[in-house]
Parts: C-alpha cells; structure tokens; sequence
C-alpha cells in the first residue's frame, strides 16, 4: 500500500506550457519535500514545506502544503526541457525518522 | 568528499549468493539512510542510522538483509541469499541529523544491483 499517491504518474508537454504534478495521502504529515531525479542519479531535494497552507516558489516552480498536511502540489510554470526528469514528493510523519516517498511523475519536455 | 558515493555502481550476481553495497556519506553527517528503487516508483525506505546505531530498521524486508555502520560514517548493506526480486537500485542518503522535516537527505548515485 503507497502512502503517497502522485498524479499523473506520466507527463508529455510542450516546451512553454504550465503543469501540476499532485501528491496526496489520507495520512498528515509533519513536513513534506518535493524531489527532482535524473536517470542514473539519486533524489536531489527541491524545496521543504513544513507549514499547512504554506507556499514556496523557486524560480518557474511553485510548491503548496494542503491546509491539512495530508496532500501537496508542485506548479512550473512555462516548461523547458531541463525540467524533464522525475519528479519525487517525500513526507515525514509526527512520529519516526522514516520518509515516505511518492509514486513519482515522470515529466517529459519537449522542445 | 564533495557527495555521497556508493560502490559499485553495478552489481550482476547469481540467486542465492551473497553481495554488499557500500555507501560512504558526505563527512560530518550523523544521518543515514538507504532506500531501494524499482524502476519507475519512488525509493522504498529501508534502513535508518543516527550514527552507528540503526535507529529505525523497519523497512527492512527480510531477515535477508542486513546493514551496519560501525564507525558511524561508512555504511555497508548486506543481502544473503539475492533473489531475483531483489534487482532494484540501493540508493543511499546522507544528512547532518537535525531533528524534523528540515533535513536536507543528499542522495548518492546508487547501486544496481541484477540478479539473474
């Protein structure tokens, strides 16, 4: 059972467009991270909520913690191919030191 | 070192031996995790240090596998017996152990391991 379902779990957009990838769960969460992967390469952290209700941008990417803390969206806005990868949401729970990581979304760029 | 490195970065064996995978984490860092990863899913959390002591073990599927860490910076994980479900790829991460969802885990490059 995944703790942390992502949606789409696959995405092929053209260069230039905006996207959602979404991270859900019926469990709360102490704080979340959001992750971007490349092939052959391990997890490289994006960005930390740990506020429900918080926002956080990063350039073109903008991430949201649910006023619940139990779910989580990553916005980019005007893709480009160096945003292809995999995209990974990662959660810690009140109790324990153990992450959960989502199902991911695989995002492709197109030029 | 500048990152996290785990070795080998390939591993081909056959069912029923044995194999280590080794990851040395960024000095300094208390923390230490390992993951497996199947293609296309999110890494699946197996082992947890604060040091030298595995602090959370509960992902560990089997008594199969086992990890230490007795110096409390290099870690070794060991599987007895591979099967065949046990291709995946081993990834390691490092972090300075900061209590909460501050901690930053820097992720190494991996282990794929196959076994045939």
């Amino acid at each position: 059972t995944q703790l942390l379902e992502q949606s789409p779990q696959f995405l092929s957009i053209q260069e230039g467009e905006n996207l959602t990838v979404y991270c859900n769960s019926s469990s709360v969460f102490s704080s979340l991270q959001w992750y971007r992967q490349e092939p052959g390469e391990g997890p490289v952290l994006l960005v930390t909520v740990v506020t429900g209700g918080e926002v956080k941008k990063l350039k073109r990417l903008t991430f949201q913690f649910g006023d619940a803390r139990k779910d989580s969206s990553l916005h980019i806005t005007a893709a480009q191919p160096g945003d292809t990868g995999l995209y990974l949401c990662a959660a810690l729970r009140y109790t324990g030191n153990q992450f959960y990581f989502g199902t991911g979304t695989s995002l492709t760029v197109i030029p | 070192g500048a990152g996290v490195s785990q070795t080998p970065s390939n591993k081909v064996t056959e069912k029923g031996k044995y194999v280590e995978l080794r990851c040395d984490p960024i000095s300094g860092h208390t923390a230490l995790y390992w993951y497996r990863q199947s293609l296309g899913q999110g890494p699946e959390f197996l082992i947890y240090f604060q040091g030298t002591g595995a602090a959370d073990d509960s992902g560990l599927p089997n008594d199969r596998f086992f990890a230490v860490r007795p110096e409390g910076s290099v870690s070794t994980l060991k599987i007895q017996r591979t099967e065949r479900g046990d291709s995946a790829v081993y990834l390691c991460a490092s972090s300075s152990g900061l209590a909460g969802g501050q901690n930053e885990q820097f992720f190494g490059p991996g282990t794929r391991l196959t076994v045939l």
